[in-house]
């Protein structure tokens, strides 16, 4: 049964700091991963998917990586900023059929 | 382009009521997934839909819930008889094929009363 890990469940960082965030996962078999930002209340943003094949992807400030056979994924936050401040999720896609299965999350807060 | 549309975004039910949350996918579109975000909790897949068929419904509980996504108009899922414990928010995703990357909606949420 694949179970996805994040941590830390929170992380404070000062403005202007590089995030970084983990993801880990328990079954190397995922077809894509994908990397979420939620506001409070709010739905979720997609950022970043890195298709099995990927080793990374990146979006502006944003740098996902992927490593199947250890079953981890790493996002990084360049210059981080207030506005940055948000949960991030993962989610590995595990089947053909298009199930996403979610970590927790990592409450992040950028103070100015 | 517009994104993927739900409704109500806030809905107040009675214990004992139905619930219908109604999501749009974006245009284009004809895979929809339904997620359930309990308070304190993470997101847990429910059901994924193509048109007329429900393709995986493994996440759903068994009694109560029901979802269809009709050739014309938007997804449904439907709560019978609500429970307290069903208070949470509930998210649709869509996306242009099974292994494509999943765009959410604003997510509706439900307190049971």
């Amino acid at each position: 049964k694949q179970e996805v890990t994040q941590i830390p469940a929170a992380l404070s960082v000062p403005e202007g700091e590089n995030l970084v965030l983990n993801c880990s996962f328990t079954d190397s078999a995922i077809y894509n991963l994908q990397w979420f930002r939620q506001d409070p209340g709010k739905g979720l943003t997609s950022l970043l998917l890195i298709q099995s094949s990927q080793r990374e992807q990146t979006s502006g400030r944003l740098n996902a990586s992927l490593d199947k056979s250890s079953g981890r994924s790493t996002l990084y936050i360049a210059a981080s900023q207030p506005g940055d401040s948000a949960t991030y999720l993962c989610a590995v896609l595990t089947d053909s059929w298009g199930k996403l299965q979610f970590g927790a999350g990592t409450q992040v807060v950028v103070t100015p | 382009n517009a994104g993927v549309m739900q409704n109500p975004r806030h809905l107040v039910r009675r214990r004992g009521q139905e619930a219908r949350l109604r999501c749009s996918p974006m245009k284009g579109h004809s895979h929809v997934y339904w997620y359930r975000q309990l308070p304190e909790e993470g997101l847990k897949f429910m059901v994924y839909l193509q048109k007329e068929n429900i393709i995986d419904e493994s996440g759903m509980p068994k009694e109560r819930f029901s979802a269809e996504f009709p050739k014309e108009g938007p997804s449904i899922l439907r709560i019978q008889q609500v429970v307290r414990g069903d208070s949470a928010a509930y998210f649709c995703a869509s996306s242009p094929s099974n292994d494509y990357e999943q765009y959410f909606g604003p997510g509706t949420r439900l307190t049971v009363t």
